[in-house]
């Protein structure tokens, strides 16, 4: 199992710009996440989807829009980049009945110029 | 809004010394809550976890206290050893109709002395 997987692992942008951050896993999970991850600061919830078909915004969805393409794929996509989105992107999962943890990805690095 | 909270944003320890991590919720109707530690450059990775109808737990080495009363939380870290130094998260679940969401506090850094 490679568990979580997300790509690109870093890319950079120039302003405008617009980009797919890939997600995908292999625990046959119900729910997806991503997460946005600020110098020195926690996880933000940007958008879920909490099965397949379904999406829903989080904390922070401006500026983002997801696809479930499948139970297995979650993409996030900036349609026109901005520096204020310069940040690293988590994926996450979970969907087992016993435990709402949820499982993370290595993460995308993204600096928008 | 309702939120998630750590008191010490940094703490310091001598390798082989207890850890005592803190976290303050506020949402009532938090059902779950974790801990995540994160290491430099990698995703989050699960600890240990705490279900709100129970007001402790233990893992290998790890120990979460629940206080439902002060709606505090705390992760406390045995014998602490040079792999521990990361950031650590406590995060609290709640299910809204649209699922379950974690929201996660700001983090403490916990750094181990040799």
């Amino acid at each position: 199992n490679a568990g979580v997987t997300q790509t690109p692992k870093f890319q950079v942008l120039k302003t405008g710009q617009s980009m797919t951050l890939q997600c995908a896993q292999d625990m046959n999970h119900n729910s997806m996440y991503w997460y946005r991850q600020d110098p020195g600061m926690g996880l933000r919830l940007i958008y879920y989807s909490a099965s397949e078909g379904t999406t829903d915004k989080g904390e922070v969805p401006n500026g983002y829009n997801v696809s479930r393409l499948n139970k297995r794929e979650f993409s996030l996509r900036l349609e026109s980049a901005a520096p204020s989105q310069t940040s690293v992107y988590f994926c996450a999962s979970t969907g087992t009945a016993d435990s709402y943890e949820q499982y993370f990805g290595p993460g995308t690095r993204l600096t928008v110029t | 809004g309702e939120s998630v909270g750590l008191h010490l944003p940094t703490l310091s320890v001598q390798e082989g010394d207890n850890s005592i991590i803190n976290c303050a919720y506020s949402n009532s109707a938090s059902d779950y809550f974790i801990w995540y530690k994160q290491e430099s450059g990698k995703g989050p990775q699960f600890i240990i976890d705490i279900r709100s109808n129970m007001d402790k737990r233990q893992g290998q080495r790890v120990t979460v206290l629940l206080n439902k009363t002060v709606k505090h939380l705390s992760l406390q870290i045995a014998a602490t050893q040079p792999g521990d130094s990361a950031v650590y998260y406590c995060a609290e679940n709640v299910n809204n109709n649209a699922g379950n969401m974690l929201t996660f506090g700001g983090g403490t850094r916990l750094m181990v002395k040799p």
